[in-house]
């Protein structure tokens, strides 16, 4: 069926950066779009960012845009999430999710399990 | 941008009853980019209907959607214990803030 693993998360500061990854098995990742997705404690999920199956093109929302990057490594099947100045409002359980039956957003099918990312000083 | 509007915020509904869900769109979307989440505590999401009204697989088929335009419905028929949760519609990138459905 397929199966995602995010990693990377944890504190950081107000203003510091961190690297999430997301691990992809059983499905073939190269022809997907994968999304990363985050849920702020005790709030609705929020879409953060979108890349195609080739890596090519990429989508951002308008609260990241310009912190955050989206990538991918399509021998290794990873999904990356490269933050940069984060803020107190950017803390949330982390997503990686997959786009269904080809779409980028129509629907997501596969979640993993979340990363958490705390921003305090 | 669109909005998606959940409505009640919480229902209390016995195991056994109907749950009716409304996910209500700022404006007029397409039905095939429609979909229904449930979601338990400590846990990820997990996909049950896709374009409105499709079931995704292994999904149990007491729960179903439906509508168009601007007013969609998730009914879960004959409530089991493990379908208290929250549940999210979602369009495209956007999500509604979730309706509970807690035991009575």
């Amino acid at each position: 069926e397929g199966q995602l693993v995010e990693s990377g998360g944890g504190l950081v500061q107000p203003g510091g950066s961190l690297r999430l990854s997301c691990a992809a098995s059983g499905f073939t990742f190269s022809n997907c779009a994968m999304s990363w997705v985050r849920q702020a404690p005790g709030r609705g999920l929020e879409w953060v960012s979108a890349i195609s199956g080739s890596g090519l093109i990429t989508y951002y929302a308008d609260s990241v845009k310009g912190r955050f990057t989206i990538s991918r490594d399509n021998f290794n099947s990873m999904l990356y999430l490269q933050m940069n100045s984060l803020r107190a409002e950017d803390a949330a359980l982390y997503y990686c999710a997959r786009g269904y039956s080809g779409s980028w957003y129509d629907a997501f099918d596969i979640w993993g399990q979340g990363a958490m990312v705390t921003v305090s000083s | 941008e669109i909005v998606l509007t959940q409505s009640p915020g919480t229902l209390s509904l016995s195991p056994g009853e109907r749950a009716t869900l409304s996910c209500r769109a700022s404006q007029s979307v397409s039905s095939s980019s429609l979909a229904w989440y449930q979601q338990k505590p400590g846990q990820a999401p997990r996909l049950l209907i896709y374009g409105a009204s499709n079931r995704a697989t292994g999904i149990p088929d007491r729960f179903s959607g439906s509508g168009s335009g601007t007013d969609f419905t998730l009914t879960i028929n004959r409530l089991e214990p493990e379908d208290f949760a929250v549940y999210s519609c979602q369009r495209l990138r956007t999500f509604g803030q979730g309706t509970k459905v807690e035991i009575k």
